[in-house]
Formats: structure tokens, C-alpha cells, sequence
């Protein structure tokens, strides 16, 4: 089985300024990694994913995230955020493979303050 | 392309009704995922379908149940409501093994 720990449930910060979001994750087979986020009322959307290749991954409206394998983490970051980007952040596990269940971490809440 | 579509928006019920919820996913996609989000235990997972087939489930109880048809569209039923069936539903499309793409979701209040 597979789990996701995401270290902070919510992240302020202010505008410009760089924020990293922390997912760690344990599983005894490999895995995909990806992020989600959520915004008020609406459903998920991928915001990034890690599935073979190159640890360090882009994604979309500004965020990357980098697999350690070693540390088992999949930490999210973004070096200038918009107040736009207050929204939950998901950090999710998929075991490899055809199997499409999605294991979730319990979210982090980034809002960013003016 | 239409993206995947989830009636109705909102929903409410009382305790011991029968509530059956619908997702249409992305024309193509042939997998169909259901998750249910609450603030207490987040987002879980329900089930998924295949071509009509339920090829995975969660740890859910009984009462939960869903089915695909042969369009690839889902619903899920949930029988004998109980309080804490309150939820976000979210059902997610994929193609083979790629991404998936989630729905708005259903917002279902128990009373």
C-alpha cells in the first residue's frame, strides 16, 4: 500500500515571494507522483507529474517539483507566487501501472497575502 | 474537448434516502474513477471502471455501489444515507494510463 504525508496543512505567504509545498510518501513499489490543486469549488487540476526521467519536473502556471527518491519526496515549489495561486494543494501517489487508484496526501492551504 | 461532466452540481438528501450520481468522462476515455472528499478524512478512494467492468474499489462499505455503461459514462449509488455521506463526489476520466482528469464534483448534504 502506498501513503502521502504532505508536512504542512497550510502555507501563508506573501506575494513574490518564493513558497515550497512538502510531500513525503511511502510505498513498497514504484510509484508515479503527482500534484493537484483545487480550487474553491471546483474539481482537481494536474498541476504536475512524475512518472520516469529527469527527477526535476515542470509544470504548469509556474510550478516544478523534484523526486528524491532517496527521501522519498516529491516536494512542490515555485520561486514568485500570485496571490492567483491561493488555492489546496494535493500531493498524490499511483502505483505503476495499469491500476489508475490515486492515493492523496491531506492537502496544503497556500494563500497568499498582499 | 468536453471535459468531464458531473450531475447534478449539488444535492441534497435526507438520512435513509438513495442518492445515484452521474459522470460523463472525456469523449474517448475509457476509464472512469469516483472519489470522495471530506474535510475529515480528504479525498478517497471509491472505484473504478473499465469498459463496464469495476476493475478496482476502496475501502468503502456496501452501500456504496456504482456501474459504467457501454458510452464509458458512470454512476454511483450510494443506498441508505447516513450523515456522513455528506461529501464532495469526484469522479476522474483517464485514457489507458495516463492522467486523469477530474470532474466539479457532486456536493451532497445529508440531513
Amino acid at each position: 500500500a502506498q501513503s502521502v504525508t504532505q508536512l504542512d496543512s497550510q502555507v501563508p505567504v506573501f506575494e513574490e515571494a518564493p513558497v515550497e509545498l512538502r510531500c513525503n510518501y511511502s510505498s513498497s513499489v514504484s510509484v508515479y507522483l503527482f500534484w493537484y490543486v483545487q480550487y474553491p469549488n471546483q474539481g482537481l487540476q494536474l498541476l504536475l507529474k512524475y512518472l520516469s526521467g529527469s527527477t526535476l519536473v515542470k509544470g504548469i502556471n509556474g510550478f516544478e517539483a523534484e523526486f528524491n527518491k532517496s527521501q522519498t519526496s516529491f516536494h512542490l515549489r515555485k520561486p514568485s507566487v500570485h496571490i492567483s495561486d491561493t488555492a489546496e494543494y494535493f500531493c498524490a501517489v499511483k502505483r505503476s501501472g495499469s491500476a489508475r487508484q490515486l492515493t492523496f496526501g491531506s492537502g496544503t492551504q497556500l494563500t497568499v497575502l498582499p | 474537448k468536453a471535459g468531464v461532466t458531473q450531475t447534478p452540481r449539488y444535492l441534497i438528501k435526507t438520512r435513509g434516502q438513495q442518492v445515484t450520481l452521474s459522470c460523463s468522462p472525456i469523449s474517448g476515455h475509457r476509464s472512469v474513477s469516483w472519489y470522495q472528499q471530506t474535510p475529515g478524512q480528504g479525498l478517497q478512494f471509491l472505484f473504478e471502471y473499465f469498459s463496464e467492468t469495476q476493475r478496482n474499489k476502496g475501502n468503502f462499505p456496501g452501500r456504496f455501489s456504482g456501474r459504467q455503461f457501454s458510452n464509458s459514462r458512470s454512476e454511483m449509488n450510494v443506498s441508505t444515507l447516513e450523515l456522513g455521506d455528506s461529501a464532495l463526489y469526484l469522479c476522474a476520466s483517464s485514457f489507458q494510463d495516463g492522467e486523469q482528469f477530474f470532474g466539479p464534483g457532486t456536493r451532497l448534504t445529508v440531513l
